[in-house]
């Protein structure tokens, strides 16, 4: 079946020690997301790349990066992390200029210590 | 600026009852609507999707929502509830064109015997 796949599913990591969630689709869409959700919160756009062209948010802190090397990958890197950026975060894609609803990956949760 | 409001923090419904989760948006055009449902620890999954046309639309595991432009408001609807609906649920709007979906802040369903 088409997905969105992120790895891995839970993620420790040390105050100011960099990180990296991966994600990955099958679905050939040439949209991808990042959204971090906090407990008890709705997701919030940290930002997305409509095929090569990244989109930040204007509220995305510099601490948060992202890559796309091809159309199936993205990766959302974590420079420093801090303590209140122990989050879920969710990988989505979509195909742009269609009615084509988000597709969600089950979400890595990261802690940090 | 686009929003999404879900006035229900928490629901608890009996199980086999009826259930209507509230969502009302904020938005100059007509909006592409969307619900998505949450398990602990999972992903999102589009439950139904409003695009244009008839404004009752069905979705999957039993749920409808119904679209009403006077009201801004697009609730979802399910006649009788099962243990395993117990989640999360969130509404959310699209700007068609700027591939960005703003969420709610979720309902939490909880479902006793």
């Amino acid at each position: 079946d088409a997905m969105v796949i992120q790895n891995p599913r839970y993620q420790v990591t040390q105050f100011g020690k960099p990180v990296t969630l991966s994600c990955s689709q099958t679905l050939n869409h040439n949209v991808m997301y990042w959204y971090q959700q906090k407990s008890s919160q709705a997701p919030k756009l940290l930002f997305h790349y409509y095929d090569k062209d990244f989109n930040n948010e204007a509220d995305t802190p510099d601490n948060f990066q992202s890559r796309r090397p091809n159309t199936s990958f993205c990766f959302l890197d974590i420079r420093s992390p801090g303590l209140g950026d122990a989050a879920m975060y969710l990988c989505a894609t979509s195909r742009k200029d269609t009615l084509s609803p988000l597709h969600f990956g089950n979400g890595t949760r990261l802690t940090v210590t | 600026a686009q929003s999404v409001t879900q006035p229900d923090i928490h629901i608890t419904v009996s199980e086999g009852a009826s259930l209507e989760l509230r969502c009302n948006y904020s938005y100059g055009a007509t909006p592409y609507l969307f619900w998505y449902v949450q398990s602990p620890g999972q992903g999102l999954q589009l439950l139904l999707k409003y695009f244009s046309g008839d404004t009752l639309v069905q979705g999957i595991k039993g749920f409808e929502a119904e679209f009403k432009r006077s009201q801004s408001s697009f609730n979802l609807r399910k006649p009788s509830v099962h243990w395993s609906d117990a989640a999360e649920y969130f509404c959310a709007v699209e700007n068609f064109g700027n591939e960005k979906l703003t969420f709610g802040t979720g309902t939490r369903l909880t479902i006793i015997p």
